[in-house]
């Protein structure tokens, strides 16, 4: 199993271009999360998908849109970039079934630079 | 907002030492109590976790204590190694809900 994948790695944009973060996980997880990582901080929520069909807002939402396009992929987007939303993104999953919220999964990051 | 609070925010031990790292919440509804180790240039990784009802949990070198009361848990890691020099997270979190990650504690281990 190759757990959670992003893709790309490594990113440059321009400030405002747009771009899409892929992610996908092959563990049958029903609940998927987008993260952004600032240097010397947590990691803070921006999206995420209890189930498929289903998408809220976490903590950082604006600036971005996301699209749970089946069980394993989430997606998220960027539609017109900012200096500010220079980080390294994470994606990640979990099972979160039975009641209980179960541990959650990360993929490697993708690091993003917007100039 | 829930508030996670994570101390100390770095630390300093030597090979060998003991390495003690505490997360304080204000959510009693959490119901699971995660650390997570992330390394440099890499995603985070589930360390080790409690449920409330345990007081106690110890996998290795690696022992979660969780005080209720006190609506704090900390992470001990025993005989800490070079290998163990990582960014830890604590990240409380009940079903339904999203997870909290603490600022993060830097460990680095002198060989």
């Amino acid at each position: 199993n190759a757990g959670v994948t992003q893709t790309p790695k490594f990113q440059v944009l321009k400030t405002g271009q747009s771009m899409t973060l892929q992610c996908a996980q092959d563990m049958n997880h029903n609940s998927m999360y987008w993260y952004r990582q600032d240097p010397g901080m947590g990691l803070r929520l921006i999206y995420y998908s209890a189930s498929e069909g289903t998408t809220d807002k976490g903590e950082v939402p604006n600036g971005y849109n996301v699209s749970r396009l089946n069980k394993r992929e989430f997606s998220l987007r960027l539609e017109s970039a900012a200096p500010s939303q220079t980080s390294v993104y994470f994606c990640a999953s979990s099972r979160t079934s039975g009641g209980f919220t179960d541990t959650q999964y990360f993929g490697p990051g993708t690091r993003l630079t917007v100039l | 907002q829930q508030q996670v609070k994570q101390s100390p925010q770095s630390l300093i031990v030597q090979k060998g030492g003991i390495s003690i790292i505490n997360c304080a919440y204000e959510n009693t509804a959490f119901d699971y109590f995660p650390w997570y180790q992330q390394f440099p240039g890499k995603g985070p990784a589930l360390l080790i976790a409690i449920r409330p009802d345990v007081s106690e949990k110890k996998e290795g070198r690696f022992t979660i204590s969780f005080n209720k009361s006190a609506k704090q848990f900390s992470l001990h890691i025993m005989d800490s190694q070079p290998g163990d020099s990582a960014t830890y997270f604590c990240a409380p979190n009940n079903y339904g809900q999203n997870f909290v990650f603490g600022p993060g504690t830097r460990l680095s281990v002198l060989p």
